[in-house]
């Protein structure tokens, strides 16, 4: 177990509609780095995020929002749902500033739009 | 843009056998190198990681990778599996010049047959 956790564990959604997924990260990290698992892919980078603001942001579109609080816990945003959204989404933390970051993952949020 | 080949989707032995799962990247400077570990129904865990030094690291349950500059590659390893071992394998990749998110390979999937 790393420490970070995820809710809720699954959801179902329909296109069209806006989804909130949450995390909280490994006590003593500050960071939050979220990735899209689709079925039989690699996790793909969505954005991190680093005292409270977006610090890196991979190819999704801007529908795709997220915050970090400053209990260092964060969430995903997705509006206007499409059916390809349906995956796997992880939450990963880590310690920013060591210069040797290494990101530990939640269990994740499978989500599935109809 | 930068990637993350594994050679291998999929992988199927028998408890004993030795184990080498490939993983390549393209070039984009200075690295750091990871092998995540997804087993059934569990979360991404983290087998080792490379920031530098020994090009040769060792992880947890035995495993072990090697760094090979020139070759951009860093091949996962286990001489003796076992049906525990069972299990998706993913590599990843920091590019230092693009942050500290992660790229991710495809995954192998490691079937061990007791």
């Amino acid at each position: 177990e790393t420490g970070v956790t995820q809710s809720p564990t699954h959801l179902i959604k329909t296109r069209g509609q806006q989804v909130t997924l949450r995390c909280s990260s490994q006590s003593g990290h500050n960071t939050v780095s979220w990735y899209q698992q689709a079925l039989g892919q690699g996790p793909q980078f969505i954005f991190q995020y680093y005292r409270e603001e977006e610090n890196g942001r991979g190819n999704f579109p801007p529908r795709f929002s997220g915050l970090q609080f400053p209990n260092y816990s964060s969430e995903l945003n997705v509006n206007a749902l499409e059916l390809d959204d349906s995956a796997l989404y992880l939450c990963a933390s880590s310690l920013k500033g060591q210069g040797q970051e290494t990101q530990y993952f939640g269990p994740g949020t499978r989500l599935l739009v109809l | 843009a930068q990637s993350v080949s594994q050679h291998n989707h999929h992988v199927i032995l028998s408890e004993a056998a030795s184990l080498e799962l490939g993983c390549n990247y393209s070039y984009g400077g200075t690295v750091n190198l990871f092998w995540y570990v997804q087993y059934p129904g569990q979360h991404l865990q983290l087998l080792l990681k490379y920031f530098s030094g020994d090009p040769l690291v060792k992880g947890i349950k035995g495993f072990e990778a090697e760094f090979i500059k020139s070759k951009f590659s860093f091949n996962l390893r286990k001489p003796s599996v076992q049906w525990s071992d069972t299990a998706e394998y993913f590599c990843a990749v920091n590019w230092k010049a693009a942050g500290n998110k992660l790229t991710f390979g495809g995954g192998t999937r490691v079937l061990v047959k007791p």
